[in-house]
């Protein structure tokens, strides 16, 4: 069946540093693939998408390709803050479905 | 605006009692969804509505499970005969139907405890 597998966590950083999530794959159709981030307290909030092959999703600093060749769609940031403590879901929606499949979760933790 | 609100934020009940969430989609939305989170884990999808009509209810959803949405606005999710396995965080999200790479905006959720 279809299947979101994220990188474990917990995943601790200092501010600055350089981040990648990663999050593979399988879907027996052509998914659109998400990233939400839930925030302390908060409820799940779409970060980013991409809804084909090639397409870099890209949203406060964030960005993610969705990779066919490798059923991938890494999230990725160049420089973290500690603001961007949260935890980090990746999804998939099958076109025609109407339900989003969720990974695990990776909890992010920013030093100061 | 307000966003997706749920009602209650927690809810602690014995085992065998019978609880109902409500959830309050965001008004112009037709799409309702919820799913069900365990600790340390990513959301499952239950069920969903377009406009009142369910559309898709998951295997997860025993007949223990009930949810409507009676006038293609709020919807109540009721759970009988609670069993500990049911605790988890229940999540309301809402949509508007379009194509591919739909938009999802999720409730803060209810917490259930089944003692």
């Amino acid at each position: 069946g279809d299947s979101v597998t994220q990188m474990e966590g917990p995943v601790t950083l200092s501010e600055e540093a350089f981040l990648t999530i990663n999050c593979t794959y399988t879907a027996t159709g052509y998914p659109s693939l998400f990233w939400y981030v839930q925030y302390p307290g908060e409820g799940l909030q779409l970060l980013l998408k991409a809804t084909k092959a090639d397409d870099k999703g890209s949203n406060k600093g964030f960005e993610a390709t969705y990779r066919k060749e490798t059923t991938s769609f890494h999230l990725e940031k160049g420089s973290v803050q500690v603001s961007d403590s949260a935890v980090y879901f990746c999804a998939l929606l099958i076109q025609g479905a109407q339900k989003l499949v969720f990974g695990q979760g990776t909890r992010l933790t920013i030093n100061p | 605006d307000t966003g997706v609100s749920q009602d209650p934020r927690h809810k602690i009940t014995k085992r065998g009692q019978n609880v109902t969430f409500r959830c309050d989609p965001i008004s112009e939305h037709n799409r309702l969804y919820w799913y069900r989170q365990t600790l340390g884990q990513g959301p499952e999808f239950l069920t969903y509505f377009q406009n009142e009509a369910q559309l898709e209810k998951s295997r997860l959803l025993s007949d223990r499970f009930s949810a409507e949405r009676p006038k293609g606005s709020f919807s109540t999710l009721e759970i009988q005969r609670t069993e500990q396995g049911d605790s988890a965080m229940y999540l309301c999200a809402s949509s508007l139907a379009q194509g591919a790479g739909e938009k999802l905006f999720f409730g803060s959720g209810t917490q259930l405890s089944v003692l």
